[in-house]
């Protein structure tokens, strides 16, 4: 059971450059979501996802699109790569309820750096 | 509206010694509280979860944590500390009113164990 997997783990970008980070995870979760981890400042919620075809920003949701197709994957999109982008991304997944009842599987991170 | 404050970004502790993580949060309605732990390069796991039952919760890897309504707070506990409790820790709150059952993350705690 691979859990909630996340590729790339590492990616160096140029400003303006637009690349796709990806998740997928294999528990059959309907409640998928993207975070950004800066230091001092916790987990910052980008966007998230309550089942295939439906997505909702979250509070930090700017430069970033998402859509959410099948079940298992929930792929996140840079439009043009900015420093401020610079982060921790991960990707995390929980049953239906969402995380407030059941708990978050986080994949284990991509470390994005934009010069 | 919810927020979470760790009142300590790093804790130093040696080895067998008591381990204890402050956590103080608001929330507008009855909150859900979570214990999550990262290590490195590493998603994070949830080590424990409070959602109104007994204020004592017990976690994994021998943390408890005592949820104290009249101080707001959800302190996290261990009586010995070990080698692979070095981590990165981040107290959680949530209520079932938040858009997207959101998660909100305090700074996190860095938790150094010394033999």
């Amino acid at each position: 059971n691979a859990g909630v997997t996340q590729t790339p783990k590492f990616q160096v970008l140029k400003t303006g450059q637009s690349m796709t980070l990806q998740c997928a995870q294999d528990m059959n979760h309907e409640y998928m979501s993207w975070y950004r981890q800066d230091p001092g400042m916790g987990l910052r919620l980008i966007h998230y996802s309550v089942g295939a075809g439906i997505t909702d920003q979250g509070e930090v949701p700017n430069g970033y699109n998402v859509s959410r197709s099948t079940t298992e994957d929930f792929p996140l999109r840079l439009l043009s790569a900015a420093p401020s982008q610079t982060s921790v991304y991960f990707c995390a997944s929980s049953q239906r309820q969402g995380p407030y009842n059941s708990p978050l599987h986080f994949g284990n991170g991509t470390r994005l750096t934009v010069t | 509206a919810q927020s979470v404050t760790q009142l300590d970004s790093h804790v130093s502790v040696s080895e067998g010694t008591p381990v204890l993580l402050r956590c103080n949060y608001s929330s507008s309605y009855s909150p859900s509280l979570f214990w999550y732990v990262q290590h490195p390069n590493k998603g994070l796991q949830l080590l424990l979860k409070y959602t109104s039952a007994a204020t004592l919760v017990k976690g994994i890897n021998g943390f408890e944590a005592e949820f104290k309504k009249s101080e707001t707070s959800f302190h996290l506990t261990k009586p010995s500390a070990h080698m692979s409790d070095a981590a990165e820790y981040f107290c959680v709150v949530s209520t079932i009113k938040a858009a997207g059952n959101k998660l909100t993350f305090g700074g996190g705690t860095r938790v150094l164990v010394k033999p």
